[in-house]
């Protein structure tokens, strides 16, 4: 199992420019996740998915979109990027809710928007 | 929304020493995790407990739900334990999980 892979790995964008980071998970996990970690802070909500066709905002989803046509793949979409947009993100998956929902997380998508 | 938050920010020890990371939320619960990110920006999951007690090695958690804390205890320290430590609680009501802002911990040689 490949786990969460995430791309890109490294991006530099203008302000004003459109781009999608890619998210799939290869574990047949229900939920899926989108966070955005700014230096020296912990991990914020973007938006959420717990299935296929399902999605939901979190703490942070403005400027952001989301999809969810299939099980595996959960990308993000950014909209006329903002230079409060630089940040890390990370997607993450987990089987469901409550009990044994161990998280996993891809190794994060760095963003800069100059 | 429910509130995490981890105590201390910041932590630096010597080598082989022995740490209390804490991580306190404002409501009931019934997912918690602590979560490890190393220098380079990786996340790895160490435990997943919303209540109770597991031992990992040099590492073990305590979750009293019904206080609503959680704490990591870190034994023999070791310098590639050195990183970011988060606690993250799923609310009973929700599926979503919510991150504290984390412990930075220095482990010098």
């Amino acid at each position: 199992n490949a786990g969460v892979t995430q791309t890109p790995k490294f991006r530099i964008l203008k302000i004003g420019q459109s781009m999608t980071l890619q998210c799939a998970q290869d574990m047949n996990h229900n939920y899926m996740y989108w966070y955005r970690q700014d230096p020296g802070m912990g991990l914020k909500l973007i938006y959420y998915s717990v299935g296929a066709g399902i999605t939901d905002k979190g703490e942070v989803p403005n400027g952001y979109n989301v999809s969810r046509s299939t099980t595996e793949d959960f990308p993000l979409r950014l909209e006329l990027a903002a230079p409060s947009q630089t940040s890390v993100y990370f997607c993450a998956s987990s089987y469901s809710r409550g009990r044994g929902n161990t998280i996993y997380f891809g190794e994060g998508s760095w963003l800069t928007v100059v | 929304g429910i509130q995490v938050e981890q105590s201390p920010p910041d932590l630096i020890l010597q080598e082989g020493a022995n740490s209390t990371l804490r991580c306190n939320f404002s409501d009931s619960v019934n997912n918690l995790q602590w979560f490890h990110q190393n220098p380079w920006g990786q996340l790895i999951n160490l435990f997943y407990i919303p209540s109770g007690t597991k031992q990992n090695g040099r590492l073990s958690a305590t979750t009293v739900a019904t206080e609503r804390y959680s704490l990591l205890y870190i034994s023999s320290s070791q310098t590639t334990d050195s990183g970011v430590y988060f606690c993250a609680v799923g609310e009973t009501s929700g599926s979503r999980l919510t991150f504290g802002e984390g412990t930075q911990l220095t482990v010098n040689p």
